[in-house]
């Protein structure tokens, strides 16, 4: 079966860097997307990864090794309004997205 | 302002009755998206279109149906609602193309009761 592993949960300190993790099992791949969601909005979209290697987007960056079936979301200088689900996707072999459960992302001041 | 309309934002339903979510956007895309989202649990595709006057099953179907008359429009009907329907429905569409991002509507909180 295809699947996506992300933590439940992280927390982190304003300021400071946090890493999360994707790694997929899946029939195929096409593509790895971030979103970003809060709680009670919708999904926004916050990068896309095909190629290994790191994007890089301002305060985030997306990072793809297609070998390992891995990804990470970096996010630097955390800010309060940080704190947000973010949800994993993989696209596979017949283009159709597979999301993780996503992590919820805790800020402390 | 460009975007995904969802409506209505909630509903509480009781089981048995008809419903129909509506979804409207006015960015031209050509594939449009249902979605159902539960607590630790990713989102779940319902039923899609790649292109207007097409629609194909997604990875949890039944009890679900849609229609996509033109381009704008993307309606989702529960036709008799049940309990485990309870969830948040998104819209969300997007171009042709891997890379191309999803775009959401702002979601429907559906209680069935």
């Amino acid at each position: 079966g295809q699947n996506i592993d992300q933590p439940t949960e992280m927390t982190a300190t304003e300021g400071a860097i946090v890493q999360i993790n994707c790694t997929y099992q899946t029939s195929g791949f096409n593509g790895l997307f971030w979103y970003q969601q809060h709680a009670g909005e919708a999904p926004t979209f916050l990068s896309y990864n095909v190629l290994d290697g790191l994007e890089e987007k301002g305060r985030f960056s997306s990072f793809l090794s297609r070998s390992k079936g891995y990804s990470y979301l970096l996010l630097k200088e955390l800010q309060m309004k940080d704190s947000a689900s973010y949800l994993c996707a993989v696209k596979d072999s017949n283009y159709q997205l597979i999301w993780g459960a996503g992590t919820k992302l805790i800020i402390k001041p | 302002i460009a975007g995904i309309t969802q409506a209505p934002t909630s509903q509480i339903l009781a089981a048995g009755r008809r419903m129909t979510l509506r979804c409207t956007q006015d960015m031209r895309h050509n594939a449009m998206y249902w979605y159902r989202q539960d607590l630790g649990l990713g989102l779940r595709l319902i039923h899609y279109s790649n292109t207007a006057g097409t629609t194909g099953k997604g990875e949890v179907p039944d009890g679900y149906s849609v229609s996509r008359a033109n381009t704008d429009d993307f309606p989702l009907t529960l036709a008799s609602a049940v309990p485990s329907q309870t969830s948040v429905y998104f819209c969300a569409s997007s171009l042709a193309g891997g890379n191309s991002p999803l775009h959401f509507g702002n979601g429907t909180r559906l209680t069935v009761t």
